[in-house]
């Protein structure tokens, strides 16, 4: 079965410096992977998603993440923090079956920003 | 285009009722997924319906059931309920381009079981 961890349940960041947040998964295949996030009382809202080809992927928000397969990692970065993205960041991988995906979370990366 | 809808948006039970959460599926989507997530944790995979069948289940016991009409909205029942089952529920839609694969995520409903 997979598995997604965050290490990192909360983060604290000056506004314009840069972040990294960390995910490793355990999956038995080519993994299909995402990062979320969620402000409060809000739904998710999908960040950037990986399939295949270039393991460097662009998403909204300025954010990007690395796909290292030999680590399994799947780490989101930004190079300037802006106050705004201070929310709970989720990272998943999914199972795919017939009609779609089941998505397996991590715990959440809970990302606060400093003035 | 419009997105995924939930309602209600906050339900208070007490332990032992049972209740019921529905989800509007976003325009062109035929694949509908609940998610639970309690407080402070990531969401967990409750099952998905796809042309109104049951399509995958995670780890739920039955109490946890749903169903998806023919327009693709959705509704998921729990019975018997206790505390635990106190969070938030998070329904995601998505069409069965697999290798599409985004979910698009509604607000989610917050149930409280007292």
């Amino acid at each position: 079965a997979q598995s997604v961890t965050q290490p990192d349940i909360h983060i604290t960041v000056s506004e314009g410096a840069s972040l990294e947040l960390r995910c490793n998964y355990s999956y038995g295949a080519t993994p299909y992977l995402f990062w979320y996030v969620q402000s409060p009382g809000q739904g998710l809202q999908l960040l950037l998603k990986y399939f295949s080809g270039d393991t460097l992927v662009q998403g909204i928000k300025g954010f990007e993440a690395e796909f290292k397969r030999s680590q399994s990692s799947f780490n989101l970065r930004k190079p300037s923090v802006h106050w705004s993205d201070a929310a709970e960041y989720f990272c998943a991988v999914a199972a795919l079956n017939n009609a779609g995906n089941m998505l397996t979370f991590g715990g959440g990366t809970r990302l606060m920003v400093k003035p | 285009e419009t997105g995924v809808t939930q309602s209600p948006t906050h339900l208070i039970k007490t332990r032992g009722q049972q209740v019921t959460l529905r989800c509007s599926s976003q325009s062109g989507h035929n694949t509908v997924s609940w998610y639970q997530q309690a407080l402070g944790q990531g969401p967990q995979f409750i099952f998905q319906y796809y042309r109104e069948e049951e399509n995958g289940r995670g780890n739920f016991p039955p109490r946890f059931s749903g169903l998806q009409f023919p327009n693709y909205s959705s509704e998921l029942n729990v019975n018997a309920l206790e505390l635990d089952d106190s969070a938030l529920y998070l329904c995601a839609s998505s069409s069965e381009d697999r290798f599409s694969n985004e979910q698009f995520f509604g607000p989610g409903t917050r149930l409280t079981v007292l």
